[in-house]
């Protein structure tokens, strides 16, 4: 079985700020990994995903991630936040050719002028 | 095209009864997944259905079921309901293993 762990539970940051969010894996087999981003009373929508190829992925809204499969970690990153970032980030992982998907605890992000 | 569409988007229900909850995917998303999402327990898997098939199911009772109509479109129903089934019930769609799941806004399920 594979498993998730957001490392932290509420990330406060000033505008124009960077922000890392950090998410770790454990899983037996190899798994494709996500981020996704809840506003309030929204459902999820998907930021950026790793499946193969380079470890650095760029998403949207000017996030990235970078996988390290020697630290099992998916950090999740962005260089300048805004006020509408202010959001619930999910990290997620899937196995091979499966469509279920197991969620981190999620990190409350919160972003103030 | 339009997104995944949940119905309805909030209900109340009193301990003991039973709900159904509906979900529409994408056009051509023969995937359709559940998820609960509560403060406590954050967004646990319910199912996953493919073709009319439930081909992957969560860690819940038996009073949590679903099915997949040969449009695609899903429901799920919970029975004798329980106050700790007050949460935020999301589905997605898929086209693919792997690829994005699209989300639907979800139902916000009280019971009272």
């Amino acid at each position: 079985a594979q498993s998730v762990t957001q490392l932290d539970s509420q990330v406060p940051v000033f505008e124009e700020a960077p922000v890392e969010l950090r998410c770790n894996y454990s899983s037996s087999v190899s798994v494709y990994l996500f981020w996704y981003v809840q506003y309030p009373n929204q459902g999820l929508q998907l930021l950026l995903k790793y499946l193969s190829g380079s470890t650095l992925v760029k998403g949207i809204n000017g996030f990235e991630a970078e996988f390290n499969k020697s630290q099992t970690s998916f950090h999740l990153r962005k260089p300048s936040v805004h006020i509408s970032d202010t959001a619930e980030y999910f990290c997620a992982v899937s196995r091979s050719n499966d469509y279920k998907l197991s969620f981190g605890a999620g990190t409350t992000v919160t972003v103030r002028a | 095209k339009a997104g995944v569409t949940q119905t309805p988007r909030y209900l109340i229900k009193t301990r003991g009864q039973q709900v159904t909850l509906s979900c529409s995917p994408i056009s051509g998303h023969r995937s359709v997944s559940w998820y609960q999402q509560t403060p406590g327990q954050g967004l646990q898997f319910l199912f996953e259905y493919f073709s009319e098939t439930q081909r992957n199911k969560g860690n819940f009772p038996g009073r949590f079921s679903g099915r997949q109509f040969s449009n695609s479109r899903s429901e799920m129903n919970v029975s004798t309901l329980e106050l700790g089934d007050s949460a935020l019930y999301l589905c997605a769609s898929s086209s693919l293993p792997n690829a994005e799941a699209f989300f639907g806004q979800g139902t916000r399920l009280t019971v009272v």
